[in-house]
């Protein structure tokens, strides 16, 4: 079965510092993975994906992300953070079956000035 | 384009009672999704239709939780009867097609569920 691990509940980051947030998958097949970015009281919006085309994969608002399939890793960041980045993130993979979408715990980002 | 759309926004109710929530998806989805997110937890999973026909709901629990599609268009999720562990934020979705990979989902702002 494909699961997606985020390691950290919560991220604190100073205004302009660097964004890292770590998410983990398990997978018996090529994964399809995704990030998603939740504001308070929203729905979840696409900030990117794995396409395999390319290990590095830009998305939205700056951010990026990096497939590193010796680690099982698809860790997400962002050179520098704003105040408007605060939400909550979460990582999922794409099951290879029915094609529904499998999300990790979440981690939420904090943002300080 | 018009996103999905849900409501209510927000619903509390006490325990025994029935609920429903409905959502319109963007015109022309074929994939429709209910997801349960529960405070502090990631979305999971409750069904999943391809137009009006059910592809998963392994994650339903059908005696309490029950979800149809007209017409393959809007969708509505009911609760009867309703227990505290339902409280949570049910999230609607649509795709065009049921491969996320290929055409991601689209998410309403969903329905805040409180069972007092």
């Amino acid at each position: 079965a494909q699961s997606v691990t985020q390691l950290g509940s919560h991220v604190s980051v100073s205004e302009g510092a660097l964004v890292l947030l770590r998410c983990n998958y398990s997978s018996s097949v090529p994964p399809y993975l995704f990030w998603y970015v939740q504001y308070p009281n929203q729905g979840l919006q696409l900030l990117l994906k794995y396409t395999s085309a390319a290990t590095l994969v830009k998305g939205i608002n700056g951010f990026e992300a990096e497939f590193k399939k010796s680690e099982t890793s698809f860790h997400l960041t962002k050179p520098s953070a704003h105040m408007s980045d605060a939400a909550e993130y979460f990582c999922a993979v794409s099951d290879s079956n029915t094609g529904k979408l499998i999300f990790g715990q979440g981690t939420t980002l904090q943002v300080k000035p | 384009e018009a996103g999905v759309a849900q409501s209510p926004r927000y619903k509390i109710i006490e325990k025994r009672q029935s609920v429903a929530f409905w959502c319109n998806p963007i015109s022309g989805h074929a994939t429709l999704y209910w997801y349960q997110q529960i405070l502090g937890q990631g979305p999971k999973l409750l069904i999943q239709f391809q137009n009006n026909g059910v592809v998963d709901d392994s994650q339903l629990p059908k005696d309490r939780f029950s979800a149809e599609r007209l017409k393959g268009v809007d969708s509505t999720l009911k609760i009867q009867p309703a227990k505290l562990e339902d409280s949570a934020v049910y999230l609607c979705a649509s795709s065009l097609e049921a491969s996320s990979y290929n055409s991601p989902l689209h998410f309403g702002n969903g329905t805040r569920l409180t069972v007092t």
